[in-house]
Formats: structure tokens, sequence, C-alpha cells
């Protein structure tokens, strides 16, 4: 069974502090990984994609991936009231078709 | 650019009629599509995955004769909701995607089945 975990929180932080939100997945051969961000009532919209170890940075946000361990992590600098979102990780198994999603972790920033 | 539309965005329908959603990658050509239903407050649940020109994969405990999925082409795939009832009453999504590369989301269905 592949699973894609996640703490679904909700996790509250100041506005300005850094937001750390962490994904573990079962299946060692996967290969794509990717944040997502949810607003309540809308679709998700793609943040961050991760395909080898290490860290990715872009902007605010930085993907952290270490597949010795299993797990992707995304970091949010500076956080912002507008960051407050449900955060979706997503796997990639095989480098097909098929994606794998998290139950998500809802984030707070509080002004 | 990898934009994903969907029509309608929001319909209400009586009970026992049959509700069609679109969805359409705007600028580029997928492989594969995929159609999630998520309820308020739950995470997002993969209902089938789509591929141009064959029969849609069901996940397990969806009926694939209530959900029809048809796959005309590399950029519309469209969602019928048969013989609709309350309980189908969720959000819809699509999303869109070209082998391992990222999937893009449509905007979503709001269905209300009265």
């Amino acid at each position: 069974q592949k699973e894609v975990e996640q703490n679904s929180g909700p996790l509250s932080v100041p506005e300005g502090a850094i937001a750390s939100l962490n994904c573990t997945y079962s299946d060692r051969g996967s290969q794509s990984f990717f944040w997502y961000r949810q607003y309540s009532g809308k679709s998700p919209e793609l943040i961050m994609s991760i395909y080898s170890n290490g860290d990715k940075e872009d902007g605010r946000f930085t993907a952290q991936l270490n597949k010795a361990s299993q797990y992707v992590s995304l970091l949010i600098r500076d956080s912002q009231p507008s960051d407050s979102a449900t955060y979706l990780c997503a796997v990639n198994w095989d480098g097909g078709n098929q994606f794998y999603f998290g139950t998500g972790t809802s984030l707070t920033v509080i002004p | 650019g990898a934009v994903v539309s969907q029509h309608p965005s929001r319909v209400i329908c009586k009970s026992g009629t049959s509700v069609k959603i679109e969805c359409r990658s705007l600028d580029f050509q997928a492989t594969t599509m995929f159609w999630y239903r998520q309820f308020p407050k739950k995470s997002l649940m993969l209902m089938a995955t789509s591929n141009e020109g064959s029969k849609a994969t069901y996940e397990q405990g969806v009926e694939k004769d209530k959900f029809l999925i048809n796959h005309a082409s590399l950029t519309l795939s469209t969602l019928t909701v048969t013989s609709a009832h309350p309980e189908d009453s969720s959000f819809y999504i699509c999303s869109a995607g070209v082998l391992r590369e990222t999937q893009y989301f449509g905007p979503g269905t709001r269905l209300l089945v009265l």
C-alpha cells in the first residue's frame, strides 16, 4: 500500500515566522515530489516540485527532499496571513501518470 | 502556461438528472487527466484516471456507470454524473498532466443536487 502522510494540523505560526510542513512517503522508488496550496473553496495550485535530494528554493518557499529518510518538507519563510491555506504533498511513484496525495496540513498565519 | 479550465464552475440540479462537467487543457496536450472529488474540509479523493482514446481507470468504490468519463482528445475530458442524488453534491476537480510531470488542476466544479 503506497502512502503519503502529512500531519493534518492545524499548524499556527505568527506572521513573519518560518512555517515548516512535513510529508513522509512509503515507497522508496518514488521519483517526483510536489507541494500544492489549496485555499478554502478553491482547487489546489502548484507551489514547488522537487526531484533530487537536497533543497530547492523559490522565493519564500524552500522544498527539502531526503530520499533515504523518505520525507519531503516545505519551509515558508516570513510567513504572511495570505499563506493561510491547506498544503498538500503529492508523490509520483514510478514516473508514470499516477500521483498520490497526502491529506494535507492546514496552516494558519496569525497577524 | 499549463492552464486547465473546467466548465461549469457551479451547477445546481434536481435529483435524478445528469450533469456533464468539462475539463480542458488550454495550452498543452495532456496525456492523462484525473478526476477528483472533495467534500468540505476533507482531502482530495481520486475518482478515476483518464487517458485519451481509452477507457478510464476507476478507483475502488467509484461506480463507473454512475460517473461516466469520456476522454475524446488530448485536451478534453468530460465527467458525467448520471442520475445525480443529493449525496453526489461535492466539489469536483480535474487535473491534467504529462508523464511524470506536474499535474495542473482546474478551478473545480461545485455541484449541488437538490
